[in-house]
C-alpha cells in the first residue's frame, strides 16, 4: 500500500500569512495526488487534483507543486474562511487510494 | 445542482447489519464511479469502497473486505453499502463520493454524509 504522510500535524498561522503543507508519499506516485479541504463538521472539499490543477471556484491563492514523492498546498494569503483541516490523497494506485492523516490549520 | 445525498446511519450493535444509500442527482449517474468514505469521530478520512456505475467492478479496503458490499442501481441513481458484521471501529461518518470525469480521479463531488455508530 502507498502511505502518505502530512506535515505538520497541525499549524497555527495568522491571516494574511502564506503558509506550505507538505505530503510525502512512500514510493513515486507521478503527479496522482489530490487536495481537499474539511471544514469542522462538513464534507471534504475538492481543491487540487493532478499535483497542481486547480478545481474550478477554488481560489488561486491555493496552489500545489510537486511530483514522484513530495508534494505542496501553499496558500499564498490566509484568509479566514481558510482556517480548516487539509488532506492529501493518492490516486496513483486507483481504485485502491489512501489519504494522508490531515494538516489542521488553526488561526494564531 | 450536482448532489449526492446519504441516508441510512444509525445506531446498530456490534455483530450485526446495516445498509447504507447514497442518492445522486443532478448528474448523469450511470457515466461515473462512486466511491464511500469513513471518517472515526476525532480522525482523519479512510477510503472504504468504490464501484464503476455499470457496477461490473467493485472495490474494498482490506478492513472491510468479506463483511461490506458495494452496490448499485442506475434505476434509481443511487449506491448502496451494505454493511455486515458490524464492530466498534466501524463508527464513523460515511461518505459518498463522485469520481469526476476530468479530475483524474479526484472527489469531486462529496454527500454530506451519514452516521453510523456502533455500540452495545
Amino acid at each position: 500500500d502507498i502511505q502518505l504522510t502530512q506535515s505538520p500535524s497541525f499549524l497555527s498561522a495568522s491571516v494574511g500569512d502564506r503558509v506550505t503543507l507538505t505530503c510525502r508519499a512512500s514510493q513515486n506516485i507521478s503527479t496522482y495526488l489530490v487536495w481537499y479541504q474539511q471544514g469542522p463538521g462538513r464534507a471534504p472539499t475538492l481543491l487540487i487534483y493532478d499535483a497542481s490543477k486547480l478545481q474550478g471556484g477554488v481560489p488561486s491563492r491555493f496552489s500545489g507543486s510537486g511530483s514522484g514523492t513530495e508534494f505542496t498546498l501553499t496558500i499564498s494569503s490566509l484568509q479566514p474562511e481558510d482556517f480548516a483541516t487539509y488532506y492529501c490523497h493518492q490516486v496513483n494506485s486507483y481504485p485502491l487510494i489512501t489519504f494522508g492523516g490531515g494538516t489542521k490549520l488553526e488561526m494564531k | 445542482q450536482v448532489h449526492l445525498v446519504e441516508s441510512g446511519g444509525g445506531v446498530v450493535q456490534p455483530g450485526r447489519s446495516l445498509t447504507l444509500s447514497c442518492a445522486a442527482s443532478g448528474f448523469t449517474f450511470n457515466t461515473y464511479a462512486i466511491h464511500w468514505v469513513r471518517q472515526a469521530p476525532g480522525k482523519g478520512l479512510e477510503w472504504v469502497s468504490g464501484i464503476w456505475s455499470h457496477g461490473t467492478n467493485k472495490y474494498y479496503a482490506e478492513s472491510v473486505r468479506g463483511r461490506f458490499t458495494i452496490s448499485g442501481d442506475n434505476s434509481k441513481n443511487t449506491v448502496y453499502l451494505q454493511m455486515n458484521s458490524l464492530r466498534v471501529e466501524d463508527t464513523a461518518v460515511y461518505y459518498c463520493a463522485r469520481v469526476g470525469l476530468r479530475t483524474v480521479w479526484a472527489f469531486d463531488v462529496w454527500g454530506q454524509g451519514t452516521m453510523v455508530t456502533v455500540s452495545s
